[in-house]
């Protein structure tokens, strides 16, 4: 019945130890969408895919990667993960970027990094 | 800069009523969520405003003037479930969502 399943959950890592966490969903919903989201804070977008367009927001660390190889799957990878870097991450999907835009989110992939 | 403020943190009683502010100063406007996120988990959609007034659905109400720049979220006959984080997030003109950092309700019996 999940509709946008993120794996892993949980993910250890060490510090600079590259990192893939992945997206799929049965929605097929157009729009795809990677957050970043600490503690007691608001959820902070890293990427967001229309279809195959891909969109970066201009304060992602480079360090951040993402890719969309079909509808279905989104990737996120972290090339060189620091201690900042851990985080909840979020993938989320929408059928449209626009109007009523109602995001459905996976259960988040929880980054610890030694 | 664009900018959504909810309190911190919120305590309320099992049965009780509460609201939950929001403010919103964004470039343009094309909607306001509610977002419900548990600990340790997604957030999932409450509700959705884009013209004034009272959005009711169940035990959830939400409110929006655009005028004020204002929401609120007024939640009734509380139950312990309802303890979670509240976000409120902006449609902006760009159709960007700018996204507030949340309110911790907490529920005591």
């Amino acid at each position: 019945d999940a509709m946008v399943i993120q794996n892993p959950r949980y993910q250890v890592t060490q510090f600079g130890k590259p990192v893939t966490l992945s997206c799929s969903q049965t929605l097929n919903h157009n729009v795809m969408y990677w957050y970043q989201q600490k503690s007691s804070q608001a959820p902070k977008l890293l990427f967001h895919y229309y279809d195959k367009d891909f969109n970066n927001e201009a304060d992602t660390p480079d360090n951040f990667q993402s890719r969309r190889p079909n509808t279905s799957f989104c990737f996120l990878d972290i090339r060189s993960p620091g201690l900042g870097d851990a985080a909840m991450y979020l993938c989320a999907t929408s059928r449209e970027s626009s109007g009523a835009n109602v995001l459905t989110f996976g259960a988040g992939s929880r980054l610890t990094v030694l | 800069g664009q900018n959504i403020d909810q309190p911190t943190e919120m305590t309320a009683t099992e049965g009780a009523i509460v609201q939950i502010n929001c403010t919103y100063q964004t470039s343009g406007f094309n909607g306001l969520f509610w977002y419900q996120q548990h600990a340790g988990e997604a957030p999932t959609f409450l509700s959705y405003n884009v013209l004034d007034g009272l959005e009711e659905k169940g035990r959830f109400s939400s409110f929006l003037s655009r005028s004020k720049g204002y929401s609120y979220l007024l939640l009734k006959e509380l139950q312990m479930k309802d303890s979670a984080s509240y976000l409120c997030a902006v449609m902006d003109s760009n159709y960007q969502l700018i996204w507030g950092a949340g309110t911790k309700l907490i529920i005591k019996p």
